[in-house]
């Protein structure tokens, strides 16, 4: 079945740094990816939908400039969480849908910031 | 607007015991698609089922079983016999056909002690 590969599976780091987070579909072509954050037992909410070669269309209160989309191509997008800071910790999903695959999810990024 | 209600918080069961998890939903439109997803502590969330508005049996796999009922906006879940293993937390989602993404149910968190 369709695989996304997301990485890293958990990334700790400084405040004020920056980490990339990376979700690639491995056997198909992902037209729209979307990125998920999921706070400590609560539920996946939406942050953000790109479409390849497109600009990400944000949820409302997410901050575009702190956390960067980009899909430059059919099987990658990435995440940056742009000068990290302790809140920012929690966990982030992408998932990808294909024409014909449907939605497959990442297995999540946990993302601590010291 | 959509939304999606996981009234029960968190579940607690013998192995052995049946279980119904408990999803409603809202939404306005007339084709959409109701999904369920376990998310064991590892993190990742693992597809259960898909069924779109316009198939209203229910499905059985295995010791999984959905009840979906237009009537009463519910799509609820059923695990038979319980097992350790089903130990997770379990997200109903919906999508609505004009929409791409995915709003989550707050969840239900399952625990099954042996």
């Amino acid at each position: 079945g369709a695989v996304v590969s997301q990485h890293p599976s958990w990334v700790i780091c400084k405040s004020g740094t920056s980490v990339k987070i990376e979700c690639r579909s491995l056997d198909f072509q992902a037209t729209t990816m979307f990125w998920y954050r999921q706070f400590p037992k609560q539920s996946l909410m939406l942050m953000a939908t790109s479409n390849e070669g497109s600009k990400a269309t944000y949820e409302q209160g997410v901050e575009k400039d702190k956390f960067l989309i980009n899909h430059a191509s059919l099987t990658l997008s990435t995440l940056t969480v742009t000068s990290a800071h302790p809140e920012d910790s929690s966990f982030y999903i992408c998932s990808a849908l294909g024409a014909l695959e449907g939605r497959t999810f990442g297995s999540g990024t946990r993302l601590t910031v010291v | 607007a959509q939304k999606v209600t996981q009234a029960q918080t968190e579940i607690s069961v013998v192995e052995k015991e049946d279980v119904t998890l408990d999803c409603v939903y809202e939404t306005r439109d007339t084709t959409y698609y109701l999904f369920w997803y376990k998310q064991p502590p590892s993190g990742e969330l693992v597809f259960l089922i898909r069924r779109n508005s316009f198939d209203e049996q229910n499905e059985i796999s295995g010791r999984y079983s959905w009840n979906f009922q237009k009537s009463t906006s519910s799509f609820n879940f059923t695990i038979t016999a319980s097992q350790v293993v089903d130990s997770a937390v379990y997200f109903c989602a919906l999508k609505g056909g004009s929409q791409g993404n995915l709003i989550f149910g707050k969840g239900t968190k399952l625990s099954v002690k042996p």
